[in-house]
């Protein structure tokens, strides 16, 4: 019964390729978001949606675009992977009006 | 635009002591606030949260935290802490639809 779960847990790669993450929640919230957590544990926005509308983007590389085919999915494509871009990104998602953010349990990226 | 400061990055307790970490905010109205816990190569789970009300709030895992307008400050306690509240503590700010806004955490270890 995961409320907020993302694919993959892990996920490995060179520079230069491109991959995605995949989320869904199955809470039947309007919006959803990514965060990025670096090296030093900080948590900050990149994207919101409600629903399937981008509400905010936040100073992100355009090689990152979010997707949203539905109201319960927001997938996350990276293009041309950098190092810099390692990180643990955590989708969330919460009810319609800001309320407490249900997050999944995130997907470590390591670009090598 | 909100702001979140958590003063102490790394604390350690006793097991069975009690514990207090600190969280001041800046927004201009009155926020919501939030405390999350993360553990290791976990997502983060909802501890507790105020909107309103009664400032001082219940929380899960025998947390409890309270809101001091005067002092832009909403600290977390709890008084008997257990080995495995060793973890990464955020707190959070929000207001309106606008996402989440962390502190950059506290880590807790408990010694025996």
């Amino acid at each position: 019964d995961t409320a907020v779960s993302q694919t993959p847990k892990y996920l490995v790669t060179q520079m230069g390729n491109d991959k995605s993450i995949k989320c869904e929640q199955n809470l039947g919230h309007d919006t959803m978001y990514w965060y990025k957590q670096d090296s030093k544990k900080f948590l900050k926005i990149m994207f919101s949606y409600n629903n399937k509308e981008l509400i905010i983007n936040e100073t992100v590389p355009n090689r990152f675009s979010p997707k949203s085919p539905d109201k319960a999915h927001l997938n996350l494509h990276i293009n041309s992977l950098e190092l810099g871009d390692s990180a643990v990104y955590f989708c969330a998602s919460s009810p319609e009006g800001l309320l407490e953010a249900f997050f999944g349990q995130g997907t470590r990226l390591t670009v090598v | 635009a909100q702001s979140v400061t958590q003063p102490d990055i790394h604390i350690t307790v006793s097991e069975g002591a009690s514990l207090e970490l600190r969280c001041n905010y800046s927004y201009g109205a009155t926020p919501y606030l939030f405390w999350y816990v993360q553990s290791p190569g976990q997502g983060l789970q909802l501890l507790l949260k105020y909107f309103s009300g009664d400032t001082l709030v219940q929380g899960i895992k025998g947390f409890e935290a309270e809101f001091k307008r005067s002092q832009s400050s909403f600290n977390l306690r709890k008084p008997s802490v257990h080995w495995s509240d060793a973890a990464e503590y955020f707190c959070a700010v929000g207001a309106g639809n606008t996402p989440l806004v962390f502190g950059k955490g506290t880590r807790l270890s408990v010694i025996a």
